[in-house]
């Protein structure tokens, strides 16, 4: 079974530009939970996605939104770049009925210059 | 906001020494609980889970320890290997929201 998916790697940027990150989840998960980790900070959630709605949601300014496509996967998108934004930004899946493990991706690296 | 956090953000062990790594939690009504083990250039790994309603869970050499009372979370490590190295992340959940996890605790094991 594969895991879950994270594209791209890798993103360099730089300020006031906009970026859109990839998610598919393991097959047969419909949840979808988006975090942003720094250096030296532990996971800061960013919101959660369970059948195409937003079910929870993190206190991230305006310009971190999501979507989630009928397939499970999801996307998430920041716009006007900041240097603060600078984040491995993970991806989590499971099935979506609480209290259950979730399963993370590799993240996607995201460098803001 | 919730809060977790851990007493420690760095620990050193020896190889073939057991490692205990601490959680404190904030809110009573978290009633599920993760540990996960997050190495370099890689998301966090599923260790082991416990729910509200139990004290202790073993794994593969590991154990998680729940105390209410005190709103505290452990994760020993039997016979710490140096694939243990990694930072590990606690966990917890209440019902109906999403998962908030502490900093993480950074363990290292000499050989």
């Amino acid at each position: 079974k594969a895991g879950v998916t994270q594209t791209p790697r890798y993103l360099i940027k730089t300020r006031g530009q906009q970026v859109t990150l990839s998610c598919s989840p393991i097959s047969g998960h419909r949840s979808v939970s988006w975090y942003q980790q720094t250096p030296g900070q532990g996971l800061q959630f960013l919101f959660e996605y369970f059948s195409e709605t937003q079910r929870n949601k993190g206190n991230f300014p305006g310009r971190f939104s999501g979507r989630q496509f009928s397939n499970s996967r999801s996307e998430m998108n920041v716009s006007t770049l900041e240097l603060g934004d600078s984040a491995l930004y993970l991806c989590a899946s499971g099935r979506g009925t609480g209290r259950e493990k979730l399963f993370f991706g590799s993240g996607t690296q995201l460098s803001v210059l | 906001g919730e809060s977790v956090g851990l007493h420690l953000p760095t620990l050193s062990v020896q190889e073939g020494d057991n490692s205990i790594i601490n959680c404190a939690y904030s809110n009573s009504a978290s009633d599920y609980f993760i540990w996960y083990k997050q190495e370099s250039g890689k998301g966090p790994q599923f260790i082991i889970d416990i729910r509200s309603n139990m004290d202790k869970r073993q794994g593969q050499r590991v154990t998680v320890l729940l105390n209410k009372t005190v709103k505290h979370l452990s994760l020993q490590i039997a016979a710490t290997q140096p694939g243990d190295s990694a930072v590990y992340f606690c966990a917890e959940n209440i019902p109906g929201n999403q998962f908030y996890f502490g900093t993480g605790t950074s363990l290292t094991v000499i050989p």
